[in-house]
């Protein structure tokens, strides 16, 4: 099956820090997704971008399909965006999703 | 639109005991897909289920099995329950196979 790695596995910055993560995936994909993990476990809707770019706020991401990488981009970082951020990726069944092991986002006032 | 449901949040379960968790899609989604995390698996796919039938499977024992209603509301049972159970269980729904979107999770703890 499909393999998904993401870095770094921890972060650590100060408030209005900016910080990129990044996935690597080992198979063509027809769903990446990004998730938030809220501090009770539910999975957040950040991007659905199985290839280009896309912008939500202070919040992008681009994924490089042909690369097989996808990187996600939190500027202007706040105590709010601490969690843990997953990235998930469906190949030819595209409603089986694998998860990376996620980045834990520590965000220091 | 009212996000995905699951019930209950939190459980408490003996050995041996089953379980079922419960999954209401958001109106429109017909897939409906389970997921567990613990933290030393991280977070794995469990099933698949669209228009009743299911679609798509993890590498779980038989004692993880599921259903879904002609509503697309989904449910899934856990028998004979082991410590190594213990879990987050999350629901997502879909409307094309593609994106997801979760539920809030049931909370599973076996003593």
């Amino acid at each position: 099956g499909i393999q998904v790695e993401q870095s770094p596995p921890d972060l650590i910055l100060q408030e209005g820090a900016n910080s990129t993560l990044r996935c690597n995936f080992s198979d063509s994909v027809n769903n990446l997704q990004w998730f938030h993990q809220n501090p009770w476990g539910q999975l957040i809707n950040l991007f659905y971008i199985p290839s280009g770019t896309k912008q939500n706020g202070r919040l992008s991401a681009t994924t490089v399909a042909t690369e097989r990488y996808s990187l996600l981009y939190i500027s202007s970082s706040q105590t709010t965006d601490s969690g843990v951020y997953f990235c998930a990726v469906g190949g030819t069944s595209g409603s089986r999703l694998t998860f990376g092991e996620g980045t834990q986002l520590t965000v220091n006032p | 639109k009212a996000g995905v449901t699951q019930t209950p949040r939190y459980l408490i379960k003996t050995r041996g005991q089953q379980v079922t968790l419960s999954c209401s899609p958001i109106s429109g989604h017909r897939s409906v897909s389970w997921y567990q995390q613990t933290p030393g698996q991280g977070l794995q796919f469990l099933f698949e289920y669209f228009s009743e039938t299911q679609r798509n499977k993890g590498n779980f024992p038989g004692r993880f099995s599921g259903r879904q209603f002609s509503n697309s509301r989904s449910e899934m049972n856990v028998s004979t329950l082991e410590l190594g159970d213990s879990a987050l269980y999350l629901c997502a729904s879909s409307f094309s196979t593609y994106e997801q979107y979760f539920g809030p999770g049931t909370r599973l703890t076996v003593t």
